[in-house]
């Protein structure tokens, strides 16, 4: 059972360079969170997603683009990497709201990114 | 604007003695609360967590407690062991949709 896995575990970028973070989790969780991981700043949300086709913004949007086609897979894009955008990035699952509460998220290892 | 708070970056606290860590919130309509452990290298895992319908939740040696009106929730760790040593998370939900956590507290237990 692996839970929630992100890949890739490191990346280097350059500044205006593209990529994609993925996130995979196979506990058949409907909700899915991309989080970000600063110094100082705890983890701050950038998007997430309460299901299949959905998603919505957090706390820090600007620079990022999700999509969540399958259940699955919550994938975040950074279509042109800045410095500022070098964190460590935290995916996770949950159940989100279910009989009359809320359970707990399951996170994956982190994604240290750098942009140079 | 940061919902979530946790005003303490860090509290150091003796093998044995109790470790209280402190959480301020700030949106009224957040009624799910959650507190997250971290080791360095890993992602947080879940601890403990606490419905606005309560006022304390406990689990073995950690105990959370929650004041609606003070908007403030605290962590309680009884008796501390080395082992507890991390960085706590404070996460807070609505619900129904986000979380969102503080910026978290680094708990040193000294054996």
């Amino acid at each position: 059972n692996a839970g929630v896995t992100q890949t890739p575990k490191f990346r280097v970028l350059k500044t205006g360079q593209s990529m994609t973070l993925l996130c995979a989790q196979d506990m058949n969780h409907e909700y899915m969170y991309w989080y970000r991981q600063d110094p100082g700043m705890g983890l701050r949300l950038i998007h997430y997603s309460v299901g299949e086709g959905t998603t919505a913004k957090g706390e820090v949007p600007d620079g990022y683009n999700v999509s969540r086609l399958k259940k699955q897979n919550f994938l975040l894009g950074l279509e042109s990497a800045a410095p500022s955008q070098t964190s460590v990035y935290f995916c996770a699952s949950s159940y989100g709201a279910r009989a009359g509460s809320f359970t707990e998220a399951f996170f994956g290892q982190g994604t240290r990114l750098t942009v140079v | 604007d940061q919902q979530v708070k946790q005003n303490s970056p860090s509290l150091s606290v003796q093998e044995g003695r109790i470790s209280i860590l402190n959480c301020d919130y700030t949106n009224s309509m957040f009624d799910y609360f959650l507190w997250y452990k971290k080791y360095p290298a890993e992602g947080p895992t879940f601890l403990i967590s606490i419905s606005s319908i309560k006022d304390k939740n406990e689990d073995g040696r950690f105990t959370v407690f929650l004041n609606k009106s003070a908007k403030h929730l605290s962590l309680h760790i009884v008796p501390s062991q080395p082992g507890d040593s991390a960085v706590y998370f404070c996460a807070a939900s609505d619900g129904g949709n986000d979380m969102r956590f503080g910026a978290g507290t680094r708990l040193t237990v000294k054996p």
